[in-house]
């Protein structure tokens, strides 16, 4: 079965270290992206990748960073600079053209730093 | 720049009621729309989606949703709500020639017994 896989579901760390979460696909999607979810709040995007190697920063980007070595696979690491990390992350991906540009979740890594 | 408003941050409906969600939004040219669900500690599901084919979409679970350029919406509906249609409803709006899609503040659905 296609989809995105985010690992682990539950996630918690220490204040001041750095955690990186899993984010991996198979729906053969050129786009790929990380959204906050904080309680009783929409999507807040993190950051975005449209393809390989290529990553842009989203609306709140501070404290976090990204990689893209992989089509399939694209990795968020909140850093200690986070200032307030405990939230929802959620990654997703999608195709770039044409009318098939829904975006497609994965279920989710509920970050816990304490 | 586009943008989407959902009125209403919690909608409560009794079981067999209708439902209606309302989602507006702003485009210079009409956009792929869609609506999302969200349960608990989930991820976010398609519910459907708009693609400039028929303005009226139907989707999963009973849920359909009405493009109307002339108002700028594209409201959610479902005929009779089922207490397992409680959950966080997001619309969202993408633009034809591009792939970022922004989403609307999302609204709470409570269905009451």
């Amino acid at each position: 079965d296609g989809g995105i896989t985010q690992s682990p579901k539950y996630l918690f760390r220490k204040e001041g270290q750095n955690v990186t979460l899993s984010c991996e696909q198979n729906l053969n999607h050129d786009a790929m992206y990380w959204y906050r979810q904080d309680p009783g709040q929409g999507l807040r995007l993190i950051y975005y990748s449209q393809i390989v190697n290529d990553f842009q920063k989203g609306d709140i980007a501070e404290g976090y960073s990204v990689s893209r070595e992989k089509k399939e696979s694209f990795p968020l690491t909140v850093t200690s600079a986070q200032k307030n990390p405990t939230a929802f992350y959620l990654c997703a991906s999608s195709h770039v053209s044409g009318s098939s540009k829904e975006q497609y979740f994965g279920p989710g890594t509920r970050l816990t730093v304490t | 720049a586009q943008s989407v408003t959902q009125l209403g941050s919690h909608v409560s409906v009794s079981e067999g009621a209708l439902v209606l969600l309302r989602c507006n939004y702003s485009s210079s040219v009409p956009p792929y729309l869609f609506w999302y669900v969200q349960y608990p500690n989930q991820g976010l599901q398609l519910l459907l989606k708009y693609t400039s084919a028929a303005t009226l979409v139907k989707g999963i679970n009973g849920f359909e949703a009405e493009f109307k350029k002339s108002e700028t919406s594209f409201h959610l509906t479902k005929p009779s709500a089922h207490m397992s249609d409680a959950a966080e409803y997001f619309c969202a709006v993408s633009p034809t020639g591009g792939f970022k899609t922004i989403f609307g503040a999302g609204t709470r659905l409570f269905v009451k017994a």
